[in-house]
């Protein structure tokens, strides 16, 4: 699998658009982007994922770049309970495929 | 999404001891199931995979004669610490292998050897 960097850490403010940025310049065509949260003494969340469209749910937003080499995850309205770790992982299969996970931006939600 | 679940959600044991965690998958048949642990601060960690009704693949550095892992039905798959010791503290977390797209992960165990 792709390798991904993500800053360690950032802050936003309460009830602001949070975006965080994954670097994945290695990444395949047949790979898709995966975000995974993981809050707290908790075990992780799956948030969205695509492949080269953006894509919207009712947690987040994906955009991904044209070349594929970078995607931003969007949380539009951030809340304190979105305080965690976000994880970015690229894969080419799912469902019987390990994740990989990095370090993750810890995202800190300031009131 | 999926519901796992993980018994139990914590434990302290003695070292020496051994302890067990079940990880149950409570609305879809998981053929596979994934075992991570995580250190303090650290990432998650892929401990081993499992297939139902076959032995565990253990990754590199993870003894398999330490960590047991059983995988005997669809929905259920255990994972023992055996000889427990105060470095096998971490939290323990299963993910069922098997559906479309997403993965989904246990709630966790928090295991605490003193």
């Amino acid at each position: 699998d792709a390798k991904t960097t993500q800053p360690p850490s950032m802050d936003c403010a309460e009830g602001r658009a949070a975006n965080l940025p994954c670097n994945h310049s290695t990444i395949s065509g047949n790979e898709y982007v995966y975000w995974y949260r993981q809050i707290h003494s908790q075990g992780p969340q799956y948030i969205i994922h695509g492949l080269k469209n953006n894509e919207t749910n009712e947690m987040a937003s994906l955009i991904i770049t044209e070349d594929r080499k970078s995607s931003t995850l969007i949380l539009p309205h951030a809340t304190l309970r979105d305080t965690a770790v976000y994880y970015c992982i690229v894969m080419a299969n799912f469902g019987n495929e390990k994740l990989t996970f990095g370090t993750g931006t810890r995202l800190t939600i300031i009131p | 999404g999926a519901v796992v679940s993980q018994h139990p959600s914590w434990v302290i044991c003695k070292s020496g001891t051994s302890v067990k965690i079940e990880c149950r998958s409570l609305d879809f048949q998981a053929t596979t199931m994934f075992w991570y642990r995580q250190f303090p601060k650290q990432s998650l960690m892929l401990m081993a995979t499992s297939n139902e009704g076959s032995k565990a693949t253990y990754e590199q550095g993870v003894e398999k004669d330490k960590f047991l892992i059983n995988h005997a039905s669809l929905t259920l798959s255990t994972l023992t610490v055996t000889s427990a010791h105060p470095e096998d503290s971490s939290f323990y977390i299963c993910s069922p292998g098997g559906r479309t797209y997403e993965q989904y992960f246990g709630p966790g165990t928090r295991l605490t050897v003193t």
